[in-house]
C-alpha cells in the first residue's frame, strides 16, 4: 500500500495567518499519461463526515472558499489556508486515489 | 440533492455481526460505485472497499477479506455493508462515501459521505 504520511501532527495558527500542511506519499501519485497527481484533502469537523476540499492535487471543489490551495506534484503536497478563519478549525486528511488500494493520511489538528 | 443516509448506531457482542446500509439519493444509483470507510474512535480514515452498484462487483482492501461482504439492492438504492466475527477493534463509525464518476471515468475522491453509523462492539 501506498502510505500518506502528514506533517504536523496538529498545528496552532493566528486568525488570519497562513496555515500549511503537509503530505507525503511513499510513492509517486502522478499518472504519467494524464500528467495528473491523484491526491485529494478533505476537512473534517467534530462529530461530521469530511468534506472534500481539493481533487487532483489542486482543484478546488465547488463551493469551497479560494483561501484553500493545494500544491505540489510526485510524492509532496501542501494544503494551505492563506488567511485562517474560525470556522476552519478542523482536522484535515490527505487521501492518494493512485492505487486500487485507497490510504489516507493520520491526519492534522488544526487549532486556533 | 445528492445525499446519503446511513442506518442508525448498532451495538454488537464480540463474534458477532453488523449490517449498516446506505440509502441514496438525487442521482442514478446504478451509475456509481459506493465505498466505505471506517473511523476508529480518536483516529484516522480507514478504507474497506467498494461495489459496483451496476453489477455488484466489489473490491475489498487486504485487511478485510473474508470479514466484510457489500452488497447493494437497486430497487431502493441502497448499499450494505456487512462485517463478520466482529472484535473490539471494530468498533468505530462507518461511512459510506460516493466516487466522482464522469462521462467515461470514475475517480476515487469522495462527495458526498453519508453521516455516518457507530458500531460499537463489547464483550
Amino acid at each position: 500500500d501506498i502510505v500518506m504520511t502528514q506533517s504536523p501532527d496538529s498545528l496552532a495558527v493566528s486568525l488570519g495567518e497562513r496555515a500549511t500542511i503537509n503530505c507525503k506519499s511513499s510513492q509517486s501519485v502522478l499518472y504519467n499519461s494524464n500528467n495528473k497527481n491523484y491526491l485529494a484533502w478533505y476537512q473534517q469537523k467534530p462529530g461530521q463526515p469530511p468534506k472534500l476540499l481539493i481533487y487532483w492535487a489542486s482543484t478546488r471543489e465547488s463551493g469551497v472558499p479560494d483561501r484553500f490551495g493545494g500544491s505540489g506534484s510526485e510524492t509532496d503536497f501542501t494544503l494551505t489556508i492563506s488567511s485562517l478563519q474560525a470556522e476552519d478549525v478542523a482536522v484535515y486528511y490527505c487521501q492518494q486515489y493512485y492505487s486500487t488500494s485507497l490510504t489516507f493520511g493520520q491526519g492534522t489538528r488544526l487549532e486556533i | 440533492q445528492v445525499q446519503l443516509v446511513q442506518s442508525g448506531a448498532e451495538v454488537k457482542k464480540t463474534g458477532a455481526s453488523v449490517k449498516v446500509s446506505c440509502k441514496a439519493s438525487g442521482y442514478t444509483f446504478t451509475g456509481y460505485y459506493m465505498h466505505w470507510v471506517r473511523q476508529a474512535p480518536g483516529q484516522g480514515l480507514e478504507w474497506m472497499g467498494w461495489i459496483n452498484l451496476n453489477s455488484g462487483d466489489t473490491n475489498y482492501a487486504q485487511k478485510f477479506q473474508g470479514r466484510v461482504t457489500m452488497t447493494r439492492d437497486t430497487s431502493i438504492s441502497t448499499a450494505y455493508i456487512d462485517l463478520s466475527r466482529l472484535t473490539s477493534d471494530d468498533t468505530a463509525v462507518y461511512y459510506c462515501a460516493r466516487p466522482y464518476c464522469g462521462s467515461s471515468s470514475c475517480h476515487n475522491w469522495f462527495d458526498p459521505w453519508g453521516q455516518g453509523t457507530l458500531v460499537t462492539v463489547s464483550s
